[in-house]
């Protein structure tokens, strides 16, 4: 079955600085790694994902993600963050087999805080 | 406006009630879910449905119910059977490369 795990609850970072959102992910066949974002009581916005090609992913709003096929991760990334970007994150992987095939299984969210 | 609507926001149940949320797409997608959000925790799958009269179980779909009539319209009904529907219900539909696009929710409450 495949899985996905944040391993951060919350992230704090100041604004200006670099920011890593952790993600590490389990599925059988290839993977297919999204990355979204939400905002209190707001739907999720989907950032970017990752299906072949290049391990570095451009998204939305700066943000970058780097697929590690070794060590099945796929962390979030923004050179200099800013205080907008505080938010919930998720990360999750396409179900390949089994119930929900070609569904999203996500992680558990990771809040980020960016102090001004 | 391209997109994806649910309604209501915010939906009252009383004890022994079914109520049923809406989710209205616009994009085209043959592929629409529905996920239940609870706090701390990732998004769960309830029901889903690759096309038109055809939709599957999630990995909680116990107490609740679906229909896929119109390619446009995914309705959860949460049914008397489900003993803690407090949550946040997110409707989703898939597009090119396998990205999911979601509405904007509705928070269900039981009175």
């Amino acid at each position: 079955a495949q899985s996905v795990a944040q391993p951060e609850d919350q992230v704090n970072v100041a604004e200006g600085n670099p920011l890593t959102v952790k993600c590490t992910y389990s599925v059988s066949g290839n993977p297919y790694l999204f990355w979204y974002v939400q905002y209190p009581n707001r739907g999720l916005q989907f950032l970017l994902k990752y299906i072949t090609g290049d391990n570095l992913v451009k998204g939305s709003y700066g943000f970058e993600a780097e697929f590690n096929k070794s060590q099945t991760s796929f962390h979030l990334k923004k050179p200099s963050a800013l205080v907008s970007d505080s938010a919930l994150y998720f990360c999750a992987v396409r179900r390949n087999e089994g119930t929900g095939r070609r569904a999203l299984t996500f992680g558990s969210g990771t809040r980020l805080q960016v102090q001004p | 406006d391209g997109g994806i609507t649910q309604s209501p926001k915010y939906l009252f149940r009383k004890e022994g009630q079914n109520v049923t949320l809406s989710c209205e797409q616009n994009l085209n997608h043959d592929a629409m879910y529905w996920y239940r959000q609870d706090p701390g925790q990732g998004l769960r799958l309830i029901y889903y449905s690759q096309i038109v009269n055809d939709f599957q179980k999630g990995d909680i779909a116990e107490g609740y119910s679906v229909s896929r009539e119109k390619k446009e319209s995914f309705p959860l009904t949460v049914t008397s059977a489900q003993k803690n529907p407090t949550a946040f219900y997110l409707c989703a539909s898939k597009g090119g490369q396998e990205t999911q696009y979601f509405g904007p929710g509705t928070r269900l409450l039981v009175l």
